[in-house]
């Protein structure tokens, strides 16, 4: 298996743009979450999905950020609109099953500048 | 106060020394996880355990639930080994809590 694939791997864009993180789970896991890290304040959760279903969105900053898994095998982040202060590194990781108590597996990325 | 404090901050050690990792935490848990971040960035699970100890390869992770304290164990460390290591706890349902990362040098 490829394990959790991210794209892109690296987005530059300018404050007020769109942007669109993407994720694509193992096959056949079926919990995937989305996190944030900075310097200022590491990794946090942003939000976490169980077959599909948004379970716990608790740590999306703002309106500004939204997230979607139409899907089993796809998941979406989207800012709109973009600020400089959403520049972090955004992971997706996804977990085989919904047990509380298995690892999860990270995905490599997504480095994002807004400038 | 974090509910996952990590000590120290930063380590630096010579080839061939044991590391110890140290991990408090303040809430009830389901689990707790120990992750490797190397420069690259990139992040990869190394423990998961709710008890006791766990051992893969030169490293080993125990866990006092009593006392709420968890430590990662390097044996025998290599250049190799520099990275961050994350404590992080699993609470209310599958949410983790991270602590602030241990950045790690070993010397050749």
């Amino acid at each position: 298996d490829a394990g959790v694939i991210q794209s892109p791997r690296h987005e530059v864009t300018e404050m007020g743009q769109e942007v669109t993180l993407r994720c694509k789970p193992i096959s056949g896991h079926n919990s995937l979450f989305w996190y944030r890290q900075t310097m200022m304040r590491g990794l946090e959760l942003l939000i976490y999905f169980n077959n599909n279903v948004p379970i716990d969105d608790s740590g999306m900053p703002e309106d500004r950020f939204s997230a979607k898994m139409p899907n089993a095998s796809f998941s979406t982040l989207k800012i709109q609109p973009s600020e400089p202060r959403d520049s972090a590194v955004y992971f997706c990781a996804s977990r085989p099953t919904s047990g509380r108590d298995n690892e999860q597996f990270f995905g490599p990325g997504t480095r994002l500048t807004v400038l | 106060k974090n509910e996952v404090e990590q000590s120290p901050q930063n380590l630096t050690a010579q080839e061939g020394e044991f590391i110890t990792i140290n991990c408090s935490y303040s809430v009830g848990i389901s689990a707790l996880h120990w992750l490797q971040q190397h420069p690259g960035g990139g992040i990869v699970s190394l423990f998961m355990l709710s008890s006791g100890k766990k051992k893969h390869g030169r490293l080993i992770a125990t866990i006092n639930i009593q006392e709420k304290h968890s430590s990662l164990h390097i044996t025998a460390s290599h250049p190799r080994d520099s990275a961050v290591y994350i404590c992080a706890v699993g609470t209310s349902g599958s949410r983790l809590t991270f602590g602030e990362g241990t950045q790690l040098t070993v010397n050749p």
